[in-house]
């Protein structure tokens, strides 16, 4: 298995809901992460995980709160997101977080929110 | 990281080989070249790093000049299928981040 599978692929969601997305990976990679790319713009980092630790914030809001369960699973839980928020959440996966490891990216979630 | 600048967009005819070029003149000795592409509508997929020296893999070949202030990609046949989106970056290790410029769009021309 040398996939990054993310579901779901297309969600819509009320200002008011409380959603989560899921990532998941077979590799034995362990790191993990979460980039937020918005439409005709190159994807951002939101979050890093390494070895089920969370390593990197980059100054993420709190309506965003990530979670890793375990090594092959990272979650994005949503609450109480502005429209703003709309755009496609891209998970990515690495062996490790060094240098020499590219990186495996999902096909993505696409949130609206309205 | 280092920043690096890339033309915005660039044509190829199908089946010849695509160049595409990235200036890092900024760029340390212990940073990485790294090379991805995004097809529309999906995730960015990696093709190939490298540090100093040329590389080959299945996909492309990566070559950085010998004062490693610019590389090239080089797709060696051009299909269609490679109609993307291609972000270089350099990457170094303290602070984990692979971070994202804003690429060249390459479009085949059949």
């Amino acid at each position: 298995d040398t996939e990054v599978t993310q579901t779901p692929k297309h969600l819509v969601m009320g200002m008011t809901n409380k959603k989560s997305l899921k990532c998941e990976q077979h590799m034995g990679h362990r790191a993990m992460y979460w980039y937020k790319q918005k439409a005709k713009k190159p994807p951002e980092l939101m979050f890093v995980y390494s070895y089920e630790k969370l390593s990197i914030n980059e100054s993420v809001p709190s309506r965003f709160s990530p979670e890793c369960p375990n090594s092959s699973l990272l979650n994005l839980h949503l609450h109480a997101l502005q429209p703003e928020d709309s755009a496609l959440y891209l998970c990515a996966s690495s062996r490790e977080t060094g240098l020499s490891y590219g990186y495996t990216f999902g096909s993505g979630t696409r949130l609206t929110v309205v | 990281d280092a920043k690096t600048t890339q033309p915005p967009s660039m044509d190829c005819a199908e089946g010849r080989a695509a160049n595409l070029p990235c200036n890092h003149s900024t760029i340390s000795g212990n940073e990485y070249v790294y090379w991805y592409r995004q097809i529309h509508s999906q995730g960015p997929q990696y093709i190939i790093h490298g540090l100093k020296n040329n590389e080959t893999n299945e996909m492309a070949s990566l070559i950085i000049t010998e004062d490693r202030k610019s590389s090239t990609l080089i797709l060696p046949h051009a299909t269609l299928r490679d109609t993307a989106v291609y972000y270089c970056i350099v990457r170094i290790d303290i602070n984990e981040k692979l971070t994202f410029g804003t690429g060249t769009r390459l479009t085949i021309i059949p």
